[in-house]
């Protein structure tokens, strides 16, 4: 089984709608990510968290919310989707590696169209 | 701003040949480096990890670090069809700031 998982793979939405894309994880790793990827313009920092009571902005945060539920789990919601979200969204998760280099390992991605 | 620069390329290689990609960055208090692979429509995958000045190898790959000059590269031996990908260089410690990436292609 994948360590690293994200649902859905594939979504579809309307201009407006709101959605949540989910990530899990059993890696044990207390630190978690979300990205998003759009051509040309590489992976950008949406949010992330360093444990279930951290949480942190990124790059790009406007019109984006998230929610750590639990160490394993790490939600990202689009309140009112607009098209200029349309991207693929990549969840990671980082942890101690005993070498003092946080290596991230990502989940398979969302794709997300907004209509 | 922090900043990761990398050529997007394509860098055309052919098969056998070594394929060096390479990527600067702004952030002179970064402490780690990575390298990862990236297929078309997939999540990216990690090739090689470095964080002191020097080369490191694994396998095929070189990694090649310059913290004096701000500077990482990644060296493929003998590349293969199959190492034909997007390259992503990635800096920092705890967040990573990520390059665009380098698309190699390796011919046949």
């Amino acid at each position: 089984d994948a360590d690293v998982t994200q649902t859905p793979r594939n979504r579809i939405t309307k201009t407006g709608k709101r959605i949540m894309l989910e990530c899990s994880q059993t890696k044990g790793h207390d630190r978690m990510y979300w990205y998003r990827q759009d051509p040309g313009l590489g992976l950008r920092l949406i949010y992330y968290s360093f444990d279930v009571k951290d949480i942190n902005k990124g790059e790009i945060s406007d019109g984006y919310s998230v929610s750590r539920q639990a160490q394993a789990k790490f939600s990202l919601s689009l309140e009112s989707a607009i098209p200029n979200q349309t991207a693929l969204y990549f969840c990671a998760t980082s942890g101690p590696t005993g070498q003092g280099i946080d290596t991230q390992y990502f989940g398979p991605g969302t794709r997300l169209t907004v209509l | 701003q922090k900043e990761v620069e990398q050529n997007s390329g394509p860098l055309s290689v052919p098969e056998g040949a070594i394929a060096s990609l390479n990527c600067t960055y702004s952030d002179r208090v970064s402490q780690s480096f990575f390298w990862y692979r990236q297929y078309s429509g997939k999540s990216p995958e990690l090739i090689m990890s470095i964080y002191s000045n020097g080369d490191k190898e694994d396998g095929r790959f070189t990694a090649q670090l310059n913290k004096a000059s701000q500077y990482v590269s990644l060296l493929i031996r003998d590349s293969q069809p199959s190492d034909s990908a997007t390259y992503l260089c990635a800096v920092g410690f705890q967040k990573l700031v990520f390059g665009t990436g380098t698309r190699l292609l390796v011919s046949p």
